[in-house]
């Protein structure tokens, strides 16, 4: 069967770094996407990795390993606002999107 | 780029109405249309997946007679929920992917129903 693996949640403090980490195994694997969702409200879209590495957007990174069907996703300079769930999710072999349950973090000043 | 719009955001009715919503690319083209439910707390589960002019394909376990799902232009998908009862009370998402397997799917706000 396809599994995506996530901590259900995490806490962590107002101005410094956290790591949510992404475990998978699925049917072929065509890129991972990383979104944010807060409560009550759609996903938005942060990050996509098909390559071996780390992806850096501004205070988010994000890191993929094939060989290791892991990924995690790291937040710099935490603000409150970045309290929220965080969804891995990856494209199988047909292309379907395969969700994990989420992440949430929790900030603390 | 790549906004959704959905609407209405809010839907409160009476058992056995029919309620749709609709779903619009604003500045792309939406080959693949994708609508999800979720309940508190749980994770998105996708119900169906909408390919413009063609039939939607739905997940196993959501009644196509129950949800129907219209995807007619490149920018606009409509899921209507016929006939709905109390259990059927969720938040609708859709997301939206320009053409390209590998794109992002980009989400509309979101639609809460609520069933009385």
């Amino acid at each position: 069967g396809q599994n995506i693996d996530q901590p259900t949640e995490m806490t962590a403090t107002e101005g410094a770094i956290v790591q949510i980490n992404c475990t998978y195994q699925t049917s072929g694997f065509n890129g991972l996407f990383w979104y944010q969702q807060h409560a009550g409200e759609a996903p938005t879209f942060l990050s996509y990795n098909v390559l071996d590495g780390l992806e850096e957007k501004g205070r988010f990174s994000s890191f993929l390993s094939r060989s290791k069907g892991y990924s995690y996703l790291l937040l710099k300079e935490l603000q409150m606002k970045d309290s929220a769930s965080y969804l891995c999710a990856v494209l199988d072999s047909n292309y379907q999107l395969i969700w994990g349950a989420g992440t949430k973090l929790i900030i603390k000043p | 780029g790549a906004v959704v719009s959905q609407h209405p955001s809010w839907v409160i009715c009476k058992s056995g109405t029919s309620v749709k919503i609709e779903c619009r690319s604003l500045d792309f083209q939406a080959t693949t249309m994708f609508w999800y439910r979720q309940f508190p707390k749980q994770s998105l589960m996708l119900m169906a997946t909408s390919n413009e002019g063609s039939k939607a394909t739905y997940e196993q376990g959501v009644e196509k007679d129950k949800f129907l799902i219209n995807h007619a232009s490149l920018t606009l998908s409509t899921l209507t929920v016929t006939s709905a009862h109390p259990e059927d009370s969720s938040f609708y998402i859709c997301s939206a992917r320009g053409s390209g397997d590998s794109q992002p799917q980009h989400f509309g706000d979101g639609t809460r129903l609520s069933i009385l």
